[in-house]
């Protein structure tokens, strides 16, 4: 069966510091995967996809930058944190076959910027 | 590109009552409608989905309803336990990028 893996859970970073958020799924082989961010007040807002190794769409202009170094590994990033990036970062991966398929999330990690 | 509202942002029921949320979209495209409960602290779980070519979907307590013609769809809970209590969210998709609902914060009072 598939498992998706984030880390850390929880993270605590000083405004300013850089940022590096990991996810991994298992199982599965290229999948499209995902990072969506949840502020408070509980929507999804999606930050990147990716359809396959080293291809990144961005949603968002912002400071965060999203790879993929492997067919399973997405990588949520940031050179100098905003207070504003603080809220509660998920990873999702979905089968490669088409569109319309669901999306499977992993736990997610809290992130608080002081 | 596609707007997807949800109704209503918090429900408040009575352990054993129903509970209905109701989400419209505006892309006549979109053919795939999945279901999410998010409890506290987790991401959300894939609960039941449905796609454009059938009009109702049954899982035990829960159903979800598809009107194409209206562009809306539902989530039905029937019999409901406090163990529901979590945020739900609707999506409609055409594509592998989903459009999500706002969520809804159910509550089951024991």
């Amino acid at each position: 069966s598939q498992t998706i893996h984030q880390w850390p859970a929880t993270l605590v970073q000083p405004v300013g510091s850089p940022l590096s958020l990991e996810c991994t799924v298992e199982g599965t082989s290229n999948p499209n995967l995902y990072w969506y961010r949840q502020a408070a007040g509980r929507g999804l807002q999606l930050l990147f996809y990716s359809v396959g190794i080293g291809q990144i769409s961005s949603e968002v202009p912002q400071n965060l930058s999203a790879s993929r170094p492997q067919d399973r590994q997405f990588i949520l990033s940031s050179k100098k944190l905003l207070l504003s990036d603080s809220g509660f970062y998920l990873c999702a991966w979905a089968p490669p076959a088409g569109s319309n398929q669901p999306q499977h999330f992993g736990d997610g990690t809290r992130l608080s910027i002081l | 590109g596609e707007n997807v509202e949800q109704h209503p942002s918090t429900l408040s029921v009575q352990e054993g009552d129903s509970a209905v949320i109701k989400c419209t979209y505006s892309d006549s495209a979109s053919n795939y409608f999945p279901w999410y409960k998010q409890e506290l602290g987790k991401g959300p779980q894939l609960i039941i989905d449905i796609r454009s070519n059938v009009g109702e979907k049954k899982d035990q307590r829960i159903a979800v309803t598809l009107n194409k013609t209206a562009k809306h769809f539902s989530l039905h809970i029937t019999e409901t336990q406090p163990e529901d209590s979590a945020v739900y969210f609707c999506a409609a998709s055409r594509s592998y990028i989903p459009t999500f609902g706002r969520g809804t914060s159910l509550i089951v009072h024991p």
